[in-house]
């Protein structure tokens, strides 16, 4: 069960506008920054969002992120098949003194 | 440019030591600006961080692992390696070693490949 909780699951159309949430709490999302993974079937994680909406060098800016107080949002605009894949978010937990990650949202394009 | 590559046994039997290395090219693990960290995967299943690990050597791990598991650094092999002892079932899982640029509160923005590790008699 993890502590940041994401969708299982999202999904959406070629050329439209999805997003996942990212639900924690004061020790972690809340006072913490939030990070964003995608991670296409059969290969390691990678860095989509990092510091809550900074995007690595060759990240497309249809990947957004953002945070309000415990929860945190990634939006992907002009969804293309080829954003089918799974998405984590993390963040810093105090408690924990490590990362902690969501349960992951498996996005499908329709 | 930075590349992570984990390596060991992909079958271990229960209760035995399960032992990892990472190989770290195009960067190095005394850098005194990094941490590196272990994170896996069960099968079809979600992301857990299992530790962290200074240049130094200073170590930080997951409460729940904390008694079963040893992060290292051979500064000279360039490596990283992890050790968890007492494996179960449940530790099956896609074992990674990653780099945290900026301190352990930062994210990880490199990856290894990963390594299957199952348990099995």
């Amino acid at each position: 069960q993890s502590v940041v909780t994401q969708p299982p699951s999202a999904s959406g159309t070629p050329g439209q506008r999805v997003t996942i949430s990212c639900s924690g709490s004061s020790y972690n999302v809340g006072t913490n920054t939030v990070n964003w993974y995608h991670q296409a079937p059969g290969t390691a994680p990678k860095l989509l969002i990092y510091n809550q909406n900074q995007r690595p060098s060759g990240v497309p800016d249809r990947f957004s992120g953002s945070k309000s107080g415990t929860s945190a949002s990634l939006a992907i605009s002009g969804l293309q098949s080829e954003d089918e894949a799974d998405y984590y978010c993390a963040a810093w937990d105090d408690t924990v003194n490590g990362v902690v990650f969501g349960g992951g949202t498996k996005l499908t394009v329709l | 440019q930075l590349q992570l590559h984990e390596s060991g046994p992909g079958l271990v039997k229960p209760s035995e030591t399960l032992s990892l290395t990472c190989t770290v090219s195009g960067g190095s693990v005394s850098s005194s600006t990094y941490y590196w960290g272990w994170i896996r995967q069960p099968p079809g299943k979600g992301l857990d961080w299992i530790g962290d690990i200074s240049y130094s050597g200073s170590t930080y791990y997951n409460p729940s692992l904390n008694s079963r598991v040893t992060i290292s650094v051979d500064t000279s092999m360039n490596q990283l390696s992890l050790k968890l002892t007492s494996v179960t079932a449940a530790d099956t899982a896609v074992y990674y070693c990653a780099r945290h640029p900026y301190g352990r509160n930062s994210f990880f923005d490199s990856w290894g490949q990963g390594t299957l590790v199952t348990v099995s008699s």
